[in-house]
């Protein structure tokens, strides 16, 4: 079956760790997504890319960074010039048109210990 | 600044009842428009879409929208337990594929 999925589940990270956060879509969409979901703050967007090898920041991309190398991977991670990391993080997948609607992985949930 | 604004809730409406969740939005160009639902701790699941004026109908769900007033909402008929859940609103931003997302309105539908 088609689809996106997110790894890990559940991810911990120490002060002045980066960590990376895995999204891989075999759906064959062009586009893809990172969101932040925090209580309250619904889906901010941090990066996403049309195409390989080309990506373009999102409202919040301070702190983040990611990579397209292959169309069906976008892995992002978090460096540690982010200084408030924990969140839900959701990856996400489109045709190129957006339409219809993104699908999304199940996410990650990162917390800083 | 782009937005797209929802009541947070939680509305509460009694099994059976029709749960009417609103949404508006300030970017006039937008074209597309979509409602997810949203489990607690799950990622957001897509139920709706409508790009036209008026309203869309799928099972017990009718999506409206109003251009003119900037406005689009959701209704669920028979309201089940099962559909207690965060609504998401979704519009898109014009000249682009990339989405703004609302805030998400708590719905409880009460046994």
């Amino acid at each position: 079956d088609g689809g996106i999925t997110q790894s890990p589940k559940y991810l911990f990270r120490k002060e002045g760790q980066n960590v990376t956060l895995s999204c891989e879509q075999n759906l064959n969409h062009d586009a893809m997504y990172w969101y932040r979901q925090d209580p309250g703050q619904g889906l901010r967007l941090i990066y996403y890319s049309q195409i390989v090898n080309d990506f373009q920041k999102g409202d919040i991309a301070e702190g983040y960074s990611v990579s397209r190398e292959k169309k069906e991977s976008f892995p992002l991670t978090v460096t540690s010039a982010q200084k408030n990391p924990t969140a839900f993080y959701l990856c996400a997948s489109s045709t190129t048109g957006g339409f219809p609607g993104y699908t999304f992985g199940s996410g990650t949930r990162l917390t800083v210990v | 600044q782009k937005e797209v604004e929802q009541n947070s809730g939680p509305l509460s409406v009694p099994e059976g009842a029709i749960a009417s969740l609103n949404c508006t939005y300030s970017d006039r160009g937008s074209q597309s428009f979509f409602w997810y639902r949203q489990y607690s701790g799950k990622s957001p699941e897509l139920i709706m879409f409508i790009y036209s004026n008026g309203d869309k109908e799928d099972g017990r769900f009718t999506a409206q929208l109003n251009k003119a007033s900037q406005y689009v909402s959701l209704l669920i008929r028979d309201s089940q337990p099962s559909d207690s859940a965060t609504y998401l609103c979704a519009v898109s931003s014009s000249g682009t594929y990339k989405y703004i997302f609302g805030t998400g309105t708590r719905l409880k539908v009460l046994a």
